[in-house]
């Protein structure tokens, strides 16, 4: 079974540093891109950013772009997630997903993690 | 404020056929594929359309989705119970060089 396992719920403050991860199993990780989506509470879905395991290889939203980082260590089929410096407005859940990688223009998401409740409060 | 313009709601009886529509642009849509996403209250999304009208096995052919130009759409026959969901359009905007979400419509079966 293709599976991806995520972090779990973070509770953090305003400037703390995080990383959380995605771990892919039942399929091989190296063929297939990694994709960071924001679900922000009671509203949509945000693409942020993608990575190719095979070379770390990123690709970001320009909304995103500078405030995260997206990282990979494929030889413990995981993806990163990671931001510096938190802010209130990052309270949100992130999901990954396994990307189609044999098509640049593909936005074929299958399947999706759990999903991380990032919480930022002072 | 996304690129993709879905309805917000959507409702429909048992039975009925519904339809929502996702409407974009020459950017997105109209030289791109069209997916679906299927978000049940508290789960993640689950991929339901791919590459404007192919279905991923498993998803019931109740679920068809079509494109035209810079709309597409995504119709569900014999509604269900449990298809009361929220459905996202997606597709790659050349403009950001990446995909974009549609705002997303609520389905409420009556």
């Amino acid at each position: 079974e293709v599976r991806l396992v995520q972090t779990g719920a973070e509770v953090k403050k305003p400037g703390d540093s995080l990383r959380i991860s995605c771990e892919g199993s039942g399929y091989n990780f190296t063929n297939y891109w990694i994709t960071w989506v924001r679900q922000v509470p009671g509203k949509g879905l945000e693409w942020m950013g993608r990575i190719d395991p095979t070379d770390s290889y990123t690709n970001y939203n320009p909304s995103f772009q500078g405030h995260v980082t997206i990282s990979v260590d494929k030889s413990i089929s995981t993806a990163f997630l990671q931001w510096t410096s938190l802010e209130a407005s990052d309270t949100a859940m992130y999901y990954c997903a396994r990307q189609e990688a044999s098509f640049w223009a593909s936005v074929w998401f299958d399947p999706w993690g759990q999903g991380t409740p990032v919480t930022v409060s002072s | 404020q996304s690129v993709l313009t879905q309805p917000p709601s959507a409702s429909g009886t048992p039975g009925q056929r519904v339809s929502i529509s996702c409407s974009g642009s020459s950017s997105n849509i109209e030289d791109n594929y069209v997916f679906w996403y299927q978000q049940l209250p508290g789960t993640a999304p689950k991929l339901l359309i791919y590459r404007n009208n192919q279905r991923p096995s498993g998803v019931p052919d109740r679920f068809s989705g079509s494109k035209s130009g810079t709309s597409a759409s995504l119709a569900i026959s014999g509604l269900r119970s449990e298809d009361e969901a929220d459905y996202y359009c997606a597709t790659w905007d050349d403009s950001v060089s990446g995909p974009q979400f549609g705002g997303g419509t609520k389905l409420t079966v009556l």
